[in-house]
């Protein structure tokens, strides 16, 4: 993922909020994604955002876009244990014929 | 039952063997991927078809080959392994069409290490 840059690890307290930080490059994407992938398993859409959109708030997550900066950020509220995983920002690429992933950011909560 | 299956979760091999892994999907997807995982590197596309007469490279298909054999199949071959293919392998499949949102599935992955 060198076109999405992500930092590699985030530690945050139980209950405290985590952000996530992403920069992508193509500007004319009309999505940008976060996965999540749990330990041992495969990555799973976690939320998207049209590029349309400011924010996006889903119970605990808030998604920012910042399309002049090219940022995307993911925002947890009250991080429990379960949030802990790696977390990927995504942006489709040639008219979503492929998807280019960051290099993930690894979350973890401290009880 | 998963949607996207891979086979063998895990595999020790020996440099210079032959290893082929494994993708079925029960989603009714055209498209489908391989995508190999390395620590500090993220996820990295390796090959990718759109159905199954339709095969393209992606950014690391060097020693690495693929089969599309049905269009819920898709296999990954490593005509000759060596070390630094010891990685995390990744099959995941997508839907194409208007008013997509073209999300990936993904299986559950193939710990492979050559030694």
């Amino acid at each position: 993922g060198e076109d999405v840059e992500q930092s590699l690890f985030l530690s945050v307290r139980e209950g405290d909020s985590s952000v996530i930080n992403c920069t992508y490059t193509d500007s004319s994407s009309t999505y940008l994604y976060w996965y999540k992938q749990e330990p041992g398993a495969g990555l799973q859409l976690l939320t998207y955002i049209f590029s349309n959109m400011d924010m996006k708030q889903d119970q605990r997550l808030t998604v920012l876009l910042n399309k002049k900066d090219k940022h995307l950020s993911l925002r947890i509220a009250d991080t429990q244990t379960g949030d802990s995983a790696i977390y990927f920002c995504a942006e489709p690429l040639n008219g979503y014929q492929k998807v280019t992933f960051g290099i993930g950011t690894k979350l973890q909560v401290i009880p | 039952d998963a949607d996207v299956t891979q086979t063998p979760r895990n595999r020790i091999t020996k440099t210079g063997k032959r290893i082929m892994l494994e993708c079925s999907q029960t989603k009714g997807h055209d498209r489908m991927y391989w995508y190999r995982q390395d620590p500090g590197l993220g996820l990295r596309l390796i090959y990718y078809s759109f159905d199954v007469k339709d095969i393209n490279k992606g950014e690391i298909s060097d020693g690495y080959s693929v089969s599309r054999q049905a269009q819920a199949k898709f296999s990954l071959s490593l005509e000759s392994a060596i070390p630094n293919q010891t990685a995390l392998y990744f099959c995941a499949t997508s839907d194409s069409g208007p008013n997509q949102l073209y999300e990936q599935y993904f299986g559950p992955g193939t710990r492979l290490t050559v030694t």
